[in-house]
Formats: C-alpha cells, sequence, structure tokens
C-alpha cells in the first residue's frame, strides 16, 4: 500500500523559513515522479512543484520560484520542500503527492501538514 | 497559464440524483484532465484521467467526458459518501491547474 507521511509543518513568522519532509513507502520512490500540492484554509487545491525520479528535472509555480526548493533523497525514500521568506498567502496544508508523469495527475496524496505564517 | 473553471461551484441534490459537473479550461487541452474528490479534513482522492478514465476502484457510477476545452463529471446516481467538494485539474501544460471546485450537497 502507498503510504506518504509528511512532516515539519507548524507556525513562522513572515520572512521566515520551514522545511517539509515526506517519507513514502510501499513503492519503488526512485521510479517516480513527485511533487507538492497545497491548500489554502476553505480555498481550492494549488499545484507547487515537482521533481522528476533523479531531481534533474524541476517544475514549479511562478509564486514561490527562488523561495521554495523541493528535493529528494531516493536512498531514503524522502522528499522535501524547503521553503524560504515565507509569506502569509503561504499558508496551507501541503500535501505529498505522486505525480504520474505520462498523464499528468496526482494519483496518491499524503494527509498533510499544516503551514501557518502569521506573526 | 491555462484557467479552469468550473461550474456551478456549489449543487444541491438528493441520494439517487443525477449531478453534472462542468469543467471550463482556457484554452484547449485535448484529454488532459483529472477529476479529484475531496471530503472534508481528508486528502484528495484521484478518480478519473484522461478525461475520461475511471481510476481502479471508483465506482462505475461517476464517468467523465469532455476534449478540447469543455468536460464533464457525472456522477449517475448520487449516494451518501457522494457528498464532497470535486476538482478538475488540467495535465496539458505546466503550471498545472485545478478549477475552483464543486461543492456537492445534500
Amino acid at each position: 500500500e502507498v503510504q506518504l507521511v509528511e512532516s515539519g509543518g507548524g507556525l513562522v513568522q513572515p520572512g521566515g523559513s520551514l522545511r517539509l519532509s515526506c517519507a513514502a513507502s510501499g513503492f519503488t520512490f526512485s521510479n517516480y515522479w513527485m511533487g507538492w500540492v497545497r491548500q489554502a484554509p476553505g480555498k481550492g487545491l494549488e499545484w507547487v512543484a515537482n521533481i522528476n525520479q533523479d531531481g534533474s528535472d524541476i517544475y514549479s509555480v511562478d509564486s514561490v520560484k527562488g523561495r521554495f526548493t523541493i528535493s529528494r533523497d531516493n536512498a531514503k525514500n524522502s522528499l522535501s520542500l524547503q521553503m524560504n521568506s515565507l509569506r502569509a498567502e503561504d499558508t496551507a496544508v501541503y500535501y505529498c503527492v505522486t505525480y504520474h508523469v505520462s498523464s499528468g495527475y496526482f494519483d496518491h496524496w499524503g494527509q498533510g501538514t499544516l503551514v501557518t505564517v502569521s506573526s | 497559464d491555462i484557467q479552469m473553471t468550473q461550474s456551478p461551484s456549489s449543487v444541491s441534490a438528493f441520494v439517487g440524483d443525477r449531478v453534472t459537473i462542468t469543467c471550463r479550461a482556457s484554452q484547449g487541452i485535448s484529454n488532459w484532465l483529472a477529476w479529484y474528490q475531496q471530503k472534508p479534513g481528508k486528502a484528495p482522492k484521484f478518480l478519473i484521467s484522461s478525461a475520461s478514465s475511471l481510476q481502479s476502484g471508483v465506482p462505475s457510477r461517476f464517468s467523465g467526458s469532455g476534449f478540447g476545452t469543455d468536460f464533464t463529471l457525472t456522477i449517475s446516481s448520487l449516494q451518501p459518501e457522494d457528498f464532497a467538494t470535486y476538482y478538475c485539474q488540467q495535465a496539458n501544460s505546466f503550471p498545472l491547474t485545478f478549477g475552483g471546485g464543486t461543492k456537492v450537497e445534500i
């Protein structure tokens, strides 16, 4: 069974940093594209970033470029999102997802971790 | 960026009703469209890919159709467990974008 477990969320002040992690199990992590999708409280879904199997190909939404960095450690079956220069509008639940690159959908989702940016 | 517009934003329905949700893309996306279901406090669940391919384990009362810019998700006979918010997502190009969601209420 595919399991994605996020951690690292919490309360951070504007301008601060936070690192999210996602522990993957139940599938061959190194064979899959991975990504992050977020959801602001009471709002819809927003794709954040994707990374390919070996980390050589990365895509992200413009609003996080230069501030967020997605990375992975295939030896540890782990996905990360380093978030710097956080803003109030980054407040959201962040979901770790598997990305099916041939059809472009997110087929497995973690339970999410809440990031709150507030003073 | 490709904008995805869902309608209606919410719909009230009875158990047994047929419900149709529409998703429109701001430009042609072929059949690069997925649908998700989200229940309160839970992560989204993937339902349909390539506009009409049902994910394994998804009940057959769910169906998707469309091509180009106009797409629909239909629930043929609404069940109590189907009350949720549904999102479409275009997979044609980055940035990947979602519709605003359609809440299906009792």
